[in-house]
């Protein structure tokens, strides 16, 4: 088990649908991260969160929407996708540039 | 352009060998350098995190190498076991004092029986 814990596991959505994914840590960590991974690639930064504020937003098409309500939680909203953004989103926290990043085993994404 | 390539995509290797992935960057000037390891359908775990002034990081059968010069890092698996069979990545830093980690491509390590 992981201590960065991600809802849905799994998710299917049609391309006209709004859903969210949430994502909790209660480590205390200050940086949150969105990350995107295809089959046999590499995650893809989308969005950091430091302190609560966006501080990194990778050119992420703007039917991807991050929020951090708080310190703990980190969702993301989804709206309008296209079947290419099926993937694999991954969560990801620490509490310095110097620390791992703890990783939730993320959500599957499939876009139909 | 900014890249960060791990040496190869697959390495099979011999049960009791010791496994050496590489990873190579340009473009980049990271003060952090971190290892991790992903099974199939799991997010990536931390192994190790070696900083621009340290050569060598060790913990167990695991050794991390850092040359800023070569601008590139050395990840050894020694007495590997069946196992260890996972997909490794390293990640940097971007240097730029924000939280910003970006992964190389990876390579799928498979050790045989």
């Amino acid at each position: 088990d992981t201590e960065v814990t991600q809802t849905p596991k799994h998710l299917v959505m049609g391309m006209t649908n709004k859903k969210s994914l949430k994502c909790e840590q209660h480590m205390g960590h200050r940086a949150m991260y969105w990350y995107k991974q295809k089959a046999k690639k590499p995650p893809e930064l989308m969005f950091v969160y430091s302190y609560e504020k966006l501080s990194i937003n990778e050119s992420v098409p703007s039917r991807f929407s991050p929020e951090c309500p708080n310190s703990s939680l980190l969702n993301l909203h989804l709206h309008a996708l296209q079947p290419e953004d099926s993937a694999l989103y991954l969560c990801a926290s620490t509490s310095r540039r110097d620390s791992p990043l703890h990783f939730g085993n993320g959500t599957r994404l499939t876009v139909t | 352009s900014q890249k960060i390539e791990q040496n190869s995509e697959a390495l099979n290797i011999q049960e009791g060998k010791t496994a050496t992935l590489t990873c190579n960057y340009t473009n980049y000037s990271p003060a952090y350098l971190q290892w991790y390891r992903q099974d199939p359908g799991r997010g990536p775990v931390f192994l190790l995190l070696i900083r621009e002034n340290e050569k060598e990081k060790r913990k167990e059968r695991l050794k991390v190498t850092f040359d800023t010069t070569l601008k590139q890092s050395l990840f050894h698996i020694t007495a590997s076991q069946p196992a260890d069979s996972a997909t490794y990545l390293c990640a940097l830093d971007d240097n730029s004092g924000t939280y910003k980690y970006i992964f190389g491509t990876g390579t799928r390590l498979k050790v045989l029986a």
